[in-house]
């Protein structure tokens, strides 16, 4: 089973400031196989990126996602009041899916 | 537009079973396989298992073989999960997904309303 390990678990930032977020696999994910989900509180969570660093349909440019192998990362070019939330990666290239502990990006 | 819509809460004591649906709108919808994610409160989403709504084959994951069936009916667009012997850390948000991707490689692009499964004595 691959685990995915994100850091920070959370990230204290302020509206306009660039957002940074890791996805670290302890084996190569196939094919690239790696996405990116928004989740608010009470709410399902939101697919924002799939394969790596294709953004899903109707999610804002400031929303960027790379990487290959085992290290991925998701950025936010400039943080929206909307954008506090948490963060979750999930690998798609190997059984079981798996999905990591997620990091939350706060209001400083 | 594309929407699942889950049935409501449920408490369930300790051995019971839990049946949630899925109702799937605005695509067609035996065109996608559905899977089925749960969160228990404070962690991460845990991936349980998908169904191909075109031909009912279904793959669990195998921390829920033996205790989860899912299942569809065509005619309403509805999926179905199952999930038996219910014990106190089943007690989870579960959330019906679109499948995007090969079936057994796969991403969720829309997600169902979730449903709160409560499992206490």
């Amino acid at each position: 089973e691959i685990v995915l390990t994100q850091s920070p678990g959370t990230l204290s930032l302020s509206p306009g400031e660039r957002a940074t977020l890791s996805c670290r696999a302890s084996q190569k994910v196939s094919s690239s196989y790696l996405a990116w989900y928004q989740q608010k509180p009470g709410q399902a969570p939101r697919l924002l990126i799939s394969g790596a660093s294709s953004r899903a349909t109707g999610i804002p440019d400031r929303f960027s996602g790379s990487g290959y192998g085992t290290d991925f990362t998701l950025s936010i070019s400039r943080l929206e009041p909307e954008d506090f939330a948490v963060y979750y990666c999930q690998q798609y290239g190997s059984s079981p899916l798996t999905f990591g502990g997620g990091t939350k990006v706060e209001i400083k | 537009q594309v929407q699942l819509v889950q049935s409501g809460a449920e408490v369930k004591k300790p051995g019971a079973s839990v049946s949630v649906s899925c109702k799937a709108s605005g695509y067609t919808f035996t065109s996608y396989a559905i899977s089925w994610v749960r969160q228990a409160p404070g962690q991460g989403p845990e991936y349980m298992g998908w169904m191909n709504i075109y031909n009912a084959h279904t793959n669990y994951e195998e921390k829920f073989q033996g205790r989860v069936t899912m299942t569809t009916d065509t005619s309403t667009s509805t999926a179905y999960m199952e999930l038996t012997s219910l014990r106190s850390d089943d007690t989870a948000v579960y959330y019906c997904a679109r499948v995007r991707g090969n079936y057994h490689y796969h991403y969720m692009d829309v997600w169902g309303t979730g449903t709160t499964v409560t499992v206490s004595s």
